[in-house]
This record gives C-alpha cells, structure tokens and sequence, in this order.
C-alpha cells in the first residue's frame, strides 16, 4: 500500500531564517505530486505541483521554492522566511485514479 | 475569486440525524469533485469524490449528490456518529489541469451525542 510522510511534524523558525520541508512517497512510481498550504481560517490553496523529477509548476508568487530531485521526494524550501510563511504544509500525491492523498502535514510557525 | 465556496463555515448536528454539507463552485470547467474530511493539526482523508457526468455517488454512510445545472454538490451523512466530528472540504477539479485541485474553505462539522 502508498504511505506518504512528512517532516518535520512542527517547526518554530526566526523570520529570515531558511527552510526545508521534505515529502516522501512509498508503493508507488512516477506520481503527480503536490504542496498545499492551509493558513489559519482559509482552505487549502496549491503552492506547487510536480509530475515528475525535476518538472515543478508553481501556482502562486511567493517567498518559497519547490524541487522535486527523486521520483518520490518533494522538497519545500525558502531561503528567507516571512511571517506571512506560518502555516500547515500539507503534501499530496496522486497515483492512477482521480484522487490526492495527503500526508500528516507541518505545522510552521514564523516568529 | 474564490471559484469553490463552502458559505457555511459550521453546522452541528445531533447523533443519529443526517449531515448536509454544501458547497457551491463558478467553474463550468470542473469536472470531478471530492469530499475530504480533516482532524486538526492531520491531512485531510479522502471521503468521496463524483464525476461531473453522474449526479450521485453513494458510499455507506456518505452520499455525494451533484447538480451541475445550478454548480451545487452536497455531502449527505446519515446517520451522524460523532466520530463524524470534523472539517470537511469541497474539491474541484478542472479536466486537463494535471489534477489540480481546488478547495473550499471548510465546513467544521460538530455531532453531538
């Protein structure tokens, strides 16, 4: 069976401080993958998608990156963070039916 | 512009009552829509999801109904457990946009015993 994991869980940064968020994704091969953000009181917007190693589409300007270096690794990053950054990262992969399927998340907090 | 709106923000429910959940999109480009159910500080679960050329989908306690002349999919839940207890998420995807995905803001749902 697909597991998808994330980490770290929770991560408490100084604003300008750099930032890595990795996803992994286990059962499966070449699937769609993608970075949603859920900021307090809002639904989830897209951040980034990726259908394959090095292809990433950004959905939104913004202070953060995304790269995608393995078949199933997706890497958030930012070099400087906002205070705008704080948020949950949620990460989704998609296989051959319609559906995402997200992993636990990372709760950030800028300070 | 928010093209898929959940406009109700709570619903509380008792237990063994049914939940109707609404959501409402602009898009007429969407054409596959799924329900998430969402634990604090979790990812959202996959609940249901309907086909733009069906107008509803139905699975044990979960019915998704659509009704694409007015833009409006609703979340049946019958009967209410208040392991139930949760925010749950509209979706919509746009045929041909490497399944990108579009959210609602959430309804919290609250059973109560």
């Amino acid at each position: 069976s697909q597991t998808i994991h994330q980490w770290p869980a929770t991560l408490v940064q100084p604003v300008g401080s750099p930032l890595s968020l990795e996803c992994t994704v286990e059962g499966t091969s070449n699937p769609n993958l993608y970075w949603y953000r859920q900021a307090a009181g809002r639904g989830l917007q897209l951040l980034f998608y990726s259908v394959g190693i090095g292809q990433i589409s950004s959905e939104v300007p913004q202070n953060l990156s995304a790269s995608r270096p393995q078949d199933r690794q997706f890497i958030l990053s930012s070099k400087k963070l906002l205070l705008s950054d704080s948020g949950f990262y949620l990460c989704a992969w998609k296989g051959g039916s319609n559906e995402q399927f997200f992993g636990p998340g990372t709760r950030l907090t800028v300070l | 512009d928010q093209q898929v709106k959940q406009n109700s923000p709570s619903l509380s429910v008792q237990e063994g009552r049914i939940s109707i959940l609404n959501c409402d999109y602009t898009n007429s480009m969407f054409d596959y829509f799924l329900w998430y159910k969402k634990y604090p500080a979790e990812g959202p679960t996959f609940l249901i999801s309907i086909s733009s050329i069906k107008d509803k989908n139905e699975d044990g306690r979960f019915t998704v109904f659509l009704n694409k002349s007015a833009k409006h999919l609703s979340l049946h839940i019958v009967p209410s457990q208040p392991g139930d207890s949760a925010v749950y998420f509209c979706a919509a995807r746009r045929g041909g946009s490497n399944y990108k995905l579009t959210f609602g803001k959430g309804t919290l749902l609250t059973v109560n015993p």
